[in-house]
């Protein structure tokens, strides 16, 4: 089966400009998943859809930060303005919903902001 | 709210030995513990899933256990190869469907 796609996989932005990834989940997977992950950091969840609902947006710096799931399926997030901390590896996760089933992620964007 | 701890932060073994990563969990209430191997610059790729009913899961060379009261899981890698050396994150999985990482060990093998 194809894997979760994302894209791109690079960027490079100046501070205060605006930047979007994109995340296609594997076909079937209800629950998508956004994360963050700091240079020698674990990832920390962003946001959780279930099929194109927000289940879990926390920890989603909503000032600046903004996803999207249309037709719950592709997923977007969008950072403006950027700034110089969110510079880290986004990631993208799927899976099937259930918590008997494990996660596949992306292989994720990473950005650096300047 | 879940904190996951991983030690050693950094490890590094000759070619042939057999290693013991460590992560422990402070809400022993979840649902499975999953370990994923990490390469530079590269996503996560799922080493093993242990449901929360479970006491250990086998791939290959790689051994994970899971005592819940103790709030412990452990990834055995048995004879290790360079090709291990990588940064391996183990993720609690709460009820809300939810990971919670810890901040990985990074393995070095030499040959």
């Amino acid at each position: 089966e194809a894997g979760v796609a994302q894209s791109p996989r690079y960027k490079i932005i100046e501070k205060r400009q605006s930047v979007a990834f994109w995340c296609n989940p594997i076909s079937g997977h209800a629950t998508l998943y956004w994360y963050q992950q700091i240079l020698g950091q674990g990832p920390k969840l962003l946001i959780q859809f279930q099929n194109n609902g927000v289940v879990d947006d926390s920890q989603l710096p909503k000032d600046r930060f903004s996803a999207e799931r249309l037709k719950g399926v592709d997923s977007t997030l969008k950072i403006q303005p950027a700034k110089l901390e969110d510079s880290a590896v986004y990631l993208c996760a799927s899976s099937f919903g259930s918590l008997n089933y494990g996660y596949t992620f992306g292989s994720g964007t990473r950005l650096t902001v300047v | 709210k879940q904190e996951v701890t991983q030690i050693p932060a950094a490890l590094s073994v000759p070619e042939g030995e057999n290693l013991v990563l460590n992560c422990s969990f402070t809400d022993s209430a979840i649902y499975n513990l999953q370990w994923f191997r990490q390469d530079p610059g590269k996503g996560l790729t799922s080493l093993l899933l242990i449901q929360s009913s479970q006491r250990e899961q086998t791939s290959g060379r790689l051994n994970a256990s899971l005592d819940k009261s103790s709030g412990r899981s452990t990834l055995y890698i048995a004879a290790s190869q360079p090709g291990d050396s990588a940064t391996y994150l183990c993720a609690a999985v709460t009820g809300a469907n939810n990971l919670f990482f810890g901040t990985g060990t990074r393995l070095t093998v030499i040959p």
